[in-house]
C-alpha cells in the first residue's frame, strides 16, 4: 500500500533562519496527489498546499513545496521562519481516481520557531 | 470554505458506557473520515466511508463502528468505551471529483475523555 515518511518528531528553528521539512512517499500509482496540511495549537488540521503535477512549484502562504516524482519527494519549505509558523506538519498523499478512497499520512512534524 | 461540524465538542464519558460522536458536512463530498489524534502518533484512520450506506474499516478500527445514513451525516460509535479510547477526534470530508483531489476538511474536534 501507500506510504509517507516526513521528518518526524519536533523541528526547531531561531526565527529567519530557512524551513525544510522532508515528505517522501511510496505507491503503485504514477500520478498521485501530494497535500502538506498544517495544524495549530488547539486547531484541526487545514490544507496547507498541495500538487500533483511533475517538477512543478506550489506556493502558498509563504512555503512552497515541489513535487519531484523522479525522487517520490514533496518536501516543505520556507525561506525565513517566523513564529507564527510553529504548528504540527502533515505530510499525505491521495490515490488518483481508481485508486484507494482513504488518504495516507506521515506521523506529523512538530515545528517550534523561537525568537 | 468547506464545512464540517462535530458534535459534542468536549465529552466525559464512563468506562463501559457508549459514546456517539456525530459529524455533518455541507458541501456534498463523498468521502468521509473519522480520525483520531494521540501525541506521538498523529492521525490514525478509524473508519472512512465514499457514500451514503457505505462504512469501511480503517487502519484501527478495532472497538468502533461507524454509521453513514446520508451523505451528509457520518457518526462514530464506541458500544462500550475504555480509558484508551480517550483522544482527540477529527472528521473530515473529501471529494476527488472537481479537481479537489481529494482534499481534507476538517472539523473542530471532538476531546473525548473516558473515565
Amino acid at each position: 500500500g501507500d506510504s509517507v515518511t516526513q521528518t518526524e518528531g519536533l523541528v526547531t528553528l531561531t526565527e529567519g533562519l530557512p524551513v525544510m521539512l522532508n515528505c517522501t512517499y511510496q505507491t503503485i500509482y504514477s500520478n498521485p496527489f501530494l497535500f502538506w496540511y498544517v495544524q495549530h495549537l488547539n486547531e484541526s488540521p487545514r490544507l496547507l498546499l498541495k500538487s500533483f503535477t511533475d517538477n512543478k512549484r506550489t506556493e502558498h502562504q509563504g512555503f512552497h513545496a515541489t513535487l519531484h516524482k523522479s525522487s517520490s519527494s514533496f518536501h516543505l519549505q520556507k525561506s525565513s521562519a517566523q513564529l507564527s509558523d510553529s504548528a504540527l506538519y502533515y505530510c499525505a498523499l491521495s490515490d488518483p481516481p481508481g485508486g484507494n478512497y482513504k488518504p495516507t499520512f506521515g506521523k506529523g512534524t512538530s515545528l517550534v520557531v523561537h525568537p | 470554505e468547506a464545512a464540517v461540524t462535530q458534535s459534542p465538542r468536549n465529552k466525559v464519558a464512563v468506562t463501559g458506557g457508549k459514546v456517539t460522536l456525530s459529524c455533518n458536512q455541507t458541501n456534498n463530498h463523498n468521502n468521509m473520515y473519522w480520525y483520531r489524534q494521540d501525541t506521538g502518533h498523529g492521525l490514525r484512520l478509524i473508519h472512512y466511508s465514499y457514500g451514503a450506506g457505505s462504512t469501511e474499516k480503517g487502519d484501527i478500527p478495532d472497538g468502533y463502528k461507524a454509521s453513514r445514513p446520508s451523505q451528509e451525516n457520518f457518526s462514530l460509535i464506541l458500544e462500550l468505551a475504555t480509558p484508551s479510547q480517550t483522544s482527540v477526534y477529527f472528521c473530515a470530508s473529501g471529494d476527488r471529483l472537481g479537481g479537489s483531489q481529494n482534499t481534507l476538511y476538517f472539523g473542530a474536534g471532538t476531546r473525548l475523555s473516558v473515565l
